[in-house]
């Protein structure tokens, strides 16, 4: 079974531009959360979408926004980059979400903004 | 504010010793605990769990505790390995929630 897919792996950017980060969750997976990582702050909860809706939101600005697909694929956008943007941006999928359903991780994008 | 913290940024153990991480959560509502680890250039991969009705979960090598009046819990590794040598990260839920909330981490490394 594969696992949860994240694209590019790889990102420069420079202040100012917007960037768009995908991501293919494991298959039958319906649940996509976002999260930042950063050396100082762990991980931060982004968002999570759930059959193309948003169920829940972290503590980030509206720069931030995502979307789900259909076949539960799911973007996440960043617009008017700063160089605090700077991080491992993480996929995980799992099925149904909440606390039945463990995380399975992608290995990230890394983003760097200069 | 965060809500999960992991107060050791490191740990340094010797291979075949215990190695104990400490995870504090401040939010009562949590219900539902996590331990994660991640290598370099991989994303975290699930390691072992315990609700809030229970505590003490072991798998193998890996046993978590929880004490809810301390909020507190702790995963212990015995007896440690150096490919134990990871950042581990302790989350927790809310029984209604539908995001997992992550402490900073901490990295342990275990020497042969």
């Amino acid at each position: 079974k594969a696992g949860v897919t994240q694209t590019p792996r790889y990102l420069i950017k420079t202040r100012g531009q917007q960037v768009t980060l995908s991501c293919s969750p494991i298959s039958g997976h319906r649940s996509v959360s976002w999260y930042q990582q950063t050396p100082g702050q762990g991980l931060q909860f982004l968002f999570e979408y759930f059959s193309e809706t948003q169920r829940n939101k972290g503590n980030f600005p509206g720069r931030f926004s995502g979307r789900q697909f259909s076949n539960s694929r799911s973007e996440m956008n960043v617009s008017t980059l700063e160089l605090g943007d700077s991080a491992l941006y993480l996929c995980a999928s799992s099925r149904g979400g909440g606390r039945g359903s463990p995380l399975h991780f992608g290995n990230g994008t890394r983003l760097t903004v200069t | 504010d965060q809500q999960v913290k992991q107060n050791s940024p490191s740990l340094s153990v010797q291979e075949g010793r215990i190695s104990i991480l400490n995870c504090d959560y401040t939010n009562s509502m949590f219900d539902y605990f996590l331990w994660y680890k991640k290598y370099p250039a991989e994303g975290p991969t699930f390691l072992i769990s315990i609700s809030s009705i229970k505590d003490k979960n072991e798998d193998g090598r890996f046993t978590v505790f929880l004490n809810k009046s301390a909020k507190h819990l702790s995963l212990h590794i015995v007896p440690s390995q150096p490919g134990d040598s990871a950042v581990y990260f302790c989350a927790a839920i809310t029984q209604a929630g539908t995001a997992l909330i992550f402490g900073k981490g901490t990295t342990l490394s275990v020497s042969s």
